[in-house]
């Protein structure tokens, strides 16, 4: 699978800080899906974009894939110590997901 | 419930010594597929199946194997385990593995040490 670069790879914030995590491809992504892995736990399903410039909202979580598709962000606003995982992108093929290396976020109460 | 298990949870072997780690899962999935997670590198897949009796390497399928004899069965082999496959390994499966949009269900890990 192709290369999804994701940064940074690890992020401290102060409870009420915002976060924001990215994602890079140097080729045209079919879709973006990102998945949230709580410390000790398995990756969970966050949601797919597969629009050009799509933007989807969860609540505080805020998704975007950008207009060329080759990369996207995940912007939590107000972090909350539930906030606390390694957030990660992955490419969406017929076969396989191609992940990206994950943003490790630690919320400072 | 809807779910993926693995079984054992964690495992501490030795070189050499043959292991099966198990997936099942009781959603009728299609689609099956083992990861290894590694420190910085993220997620990276070592074998799927797409179907009953039909499977495929991965990015790293060096020193594994899998079979598909049942739908709901994925199990991972490691013949002759090394050190360097010390990981921690999900199993993950998604209903139609012909859609680009299709979502993966992960199940809940494996711990592997190979001393």
């Amino acid at each position: 699978g192709q290369q999804v670069m994701q940064i940074p790879q690890y992020q401290h914030v102060q409870e009420g800080e915002d976060f924001t995590t990215y994602c890079n491809s140097s080729t045209t992504l079919s879709n973006i899906q990102w998945y949230k892995q709580r410390p000790g736990g398995h990756p969970v399903f966050l949601i797919q974009l597969v629009k050009s410039g799509e933007v989807k909202k969860q609540k505080r979580l805020t998704f975007q894939f950008g207009e060329a598709k080759k990369n996207s962000s995940l912007h939590i606003t107000a972090t909350q110590t539930t906030d606390v995982g390694t957030y990660f992108c992955a490419e969406g093929s017929a076969r396989q997901l191609t992940f990206g290396s994950g943003t490790q976020l630690t919320v400072l109460p | 419930e809807a779910q993926v298990t693995q079984n054992p949870r964690y495992l501490i072997t030795v070189t050499g010594k043959k292991l099966t780690v198990t997936c099942s899962q009781n959603m009728n999935h299609e689609y099956m597929s083992w990861y290894r997670q590694d420190p910085g590198l993220g997620l990276r897949q070592i074998y799927y199946s797409m179907n009953v009796e039909v499977t495929d390497k991965g990015d790293v399928p060096e020193g594994y194997k899998v079979s598909r004899k049942e739908k709901r069965n994925f199990p991972l082999i490691l013949e002759s385990p090394s050190p360097n496959q010390t990981s921690l390994y999900f199993c993950a499966s998604s209903l139609n593995p012909t859609l680009s949009t299709d979502t993966q269900y992960f199940g809940p890990g494996t711990r592997l040490t190979v001393l």
